[in-house]
């Protein structure tokens, strides 16, 4: 039993390069999530799927794209990455649907540098 | 103002020690609390959720005070593996959002 699994864990991009980040959990969890941790700035939700074959933009969604491939699959695209999206992500899930919810289950993370 | 405020430490004691946090909110509206705990470049993990009559784990004990809008972490016997982070986490009622604060980091030293 893996939980959430995120790959890559590293990855260090040149400004308008595109990449895609993947997760996958095996808990049968219906909600998922991608955040952004920055400096000072605490963990900041990007977009989240309540359940499979919907999405719906967090806080900071600007420059990402995400797709809900299936129940266990949430992955988040970069099409032209930018300095300003360096920063580590994190891929979370939930068996409670919505937004809100208590206890989240992270993936290990992926520290993307961008040049 | 930040809608979740803690300070950010290091908070430097040595084992043995008891230790407390504040993580302070603004939003009177806010109506589920956390703490979550993050060792340095991991994930962070549910530590407790804090209940209005406050609640103890262990080692660990969480209490709210929603006059003065804050929850607290009091962490007894302080080991070494307590070294982290810990996140405060908090639910609005009006957006439903989960909020982050951005973290008290602890060291226990021996």
């Amino acid at each position: 039993n893996a939980g959430v699994t995120q790959t890559p864990k590293f990855q260090v991009l040149k400004t308008g390069q595109s990449m895609t980040l993947q997760c996958a959990q095996d808990m049968n969890h219906n909600s998922m999530y991608w955040y952004r941790q920055d400096p000072g700035m605490g963990l900041r939700l990007i977009y989240y799927s309540a359940s499979e074959g919907t999405t719906d933009k967090g806080e900071v969604p600007n420059g990402y794209n995400v797709s809900r491939l299936n129940k266990r699959e949430f992955s988040l695209r970069l099409e032209s990455a930018a300095p300003s999206q360096t920063s580590v992500y994190f891929c979370a899930s939930s068996e409670l649907r919505g937004e809100t919810n208590e206890k989240l289950f992270f993936g290990s993370g992926t520290q993307l540098s961008v040049l | 103002r930040k809608e979740v405020e803690q300070d950010p430490g290091p908070f430097n004691v040595p084992e043995g020690a008891t230790v407390a946090f504040n993580c302070t909110y603004s939003n009177s509206a806010s109506q589920s609390f956390f703490w979550y705990r993050q060792d340095c470049r991991k994930e962070p993990k549910l530590l407790m959720s804090v209940y209005s009559s406050g609640n103890e784990d262990g080692r660990f004990t969480a209490q709210l005070n929603r006059a003065s809008q804050y929850i607290s972490l009091l962490i007894r016997d302080s080991k070494l593996s307590d070294s982290a982070t810990y996140l405060c986490v908090v639910i609005s009622l009006n957006t439903d959002k989960l909020i982050f604060g951005t973290g008290t980091r602890l060291q226990v030293f021996p």
